[in-house]
């Protein structure tokens, strides 16, 4: 089973800040990765796929990139709404797998 | 609106049983692959189960396997799971989610507790 570690597993930042966010797959899955944002309570929202293809209505300060088994997340001037949880996830093949999560702090 | 909402959570006895539904709307529900992902209580998410279009292919999280069954009623529109030899670990919110690979829209979950 193909496994993912994002780091860090926190991140502190304030509004106008850039993050980053790192998905590391323990073996190769090209591009097949989704990015997804969980705030409290609510479930979770596609973000991304493809490694960097946003999804429809997903705001252009959200960028993506990598393959293989290394792959980013970086936000851009980061704006209130975007303080909550990613996850990456592999569609390489089964079983998919999530990362175990990044929480976006204020 | 594309829209799923689960039902059938609820609290059950270690080695017990529970059957989750998903009721879909507002898509060509027979067209697409489903899936059941769940979350431990401050947890992170895990992917349990997937069923192609048609039942062609059903895969499962060596977790669960064995254990839980995943079928769907295209008549209905309707995504089901049954949850059989229950253990504390099997304790999240279950949500239905649509997609092939990547998982869009999500319900809002429904809550399983297993405890005595």
């Amino acid at each position: 089973a193909i496994q993912l570690t994002q780091s860090p597993s926190s991140l502190s930042a304030s509004v106008g800040d850039s993050v980053t966010i790192t998905c590391r797959a323990s073996q190769g899955i090209s591009n097949s990765l989704a990015w997804y944002q969980q705030k409290p309570r609510k479930p979770p929202k596609l973000l991304m796929y493809d490694a960097y293809i946003l999804q429809s209505g997903v705001p252009s300060r959200f960028s993506g990139s990598g393959s293989g088994t290394d792959f980013t997340l970086t936000i851009s001037s980061l704006q209130s709404e975007d303080f909550a949880t990613y996850y990456c996830q592999q569609f390489n093949s089964y079983p998919y797998s999530f990362g175990q999560g990044t929480k976006l702090e204020i | 609106e594309v829209q799923l909402v689960e039902s059938g959570g609820g609290l059950v006895n270690p080695g017990g049983s529970l059957r989750l539904s998903c009721a879909a709307s507002g898509f060509t529900f027979s067209d697409y692959t489903m899936n059941w992902v769940r979350q431990a209580p401050g947890k992170g998410l895990e992917w349990v189960s997937s069923i192609t279009s048609f039942s062609n292919y059903i895969y499962y999280a060596d977790s669960v396997k064995g254990r839980f069954t995943i079928s769907r009623d295209d008549a209905k529109n309707s995504l089901h799971l049954l949850m059989n030899s229950l253990a504390a670990e099997d304790t999240a919110v279950y949500y239905c989610a649509r997609g092939a690979i990547t998982f869009d829209p999500w319900g809002q979950g429904t809550l399983v507790t297993v405890s005595s």
